[in-house]
């Protein structure tokens, strides 16, 4: 199995500042990885597709790049409703893994 | 607009058979180019991927559960379900069922069930 390491594990930021969630990959994965954002009690939202394509409807302060093992999700802007846990996800190979999640709080 | 909807018990005894159902609603199960996935979370922990199946019937499912995952759709219903056999505690977690958007080259899941909470216990 592909195997996901996301970093930090939980962050803390102030409304406005720029975040940002690093995910990598045990093996080289192109481009073949999503974000999704999970609100408390809710299930996950795709954010990013294809490593750095905006969902449509997605809110443009967020932004994905990366290729290979090295990936970057960034929110330019904090804003209170971006309070959540963020997972990347490769889909390289199956079976489709997730990295461990990044908590993202309001300082 | 989309919707899953997953239903089935929510209290399953240890060794015995944990059975969930998606209802898709406001679209056909068999349209497009897309999975029909089940997704668990144990709680406070991260995302596990069970398995999918496409309407036609071909499944993938994850190796980690063994053979003890069934995957099968119903067409006519528009339903999608899951079986895992031989339950123990470790298997206690949000169930979600979910829709993956399949192209070139994505593999994403675009819409998701709320989840369904099964606890295994006796």
């Amino acid at each position: 199995d592909i195997q996901m390491t996301q970093s930090p594990s939980s962050l803390s930021a102030s409304v406005g500042d720029r975040v940002t969630i690093t995910c990598q990959a045990s093996q080289d994965i192109s481009n073949y990885l999503n974000w999704y954002q999970q609100k408390p009690g809710k299930a996950p939202n795709l954010l990013i597709y294809d490593a750095s394509n905006l969902e449509t409807g997605v809110p443009s302060r967020f932004s994905g790049s990366g290729s290979g093992t090295d990936f970057t999700f960034t929110i330019s802007s904090l804003q209170p409703e971006d309070i959540g846990t963020y997972y990347c996800q490769q889909y390289d190979n199956l079976p489709l893994t997730f990295g461990g999640g990044t908590k993202v709080e309001i300082k | 607009q989309v919707q899953l909807q997953e239903s089935g018990p929510g209290l399953v005894k240890p060794s015995q058979t944990l059975s969930l159902t998606c209802t898709v609603s406001g679209g056909s199960i068999s349209s497009g180019n897309y999975y029909w996935s089940w997704i668990r979370q144990p709680a406070g922990k991260g995302l596990e991927w069970i398995g999918h199946i496409y309407s036609s019937g071909s499944t993938n499912h994850n190796p980690s559960l063994k053979s003890r995952v069934t995957l099968s759709v119903d067409t006519s219903k528009n339903q999608f379900s899951l079986k895992l056999s031989s339950v123990t505690a470790a298997d206690t977690a949000v169930y979600y069922c979910a829709r993956v958007r399949v192209g070139t080259p994505t593999v994403a899941v675009d819409f998701w069930g709320q989840g369904t909470m099964v606890t295994v216990s006796s």
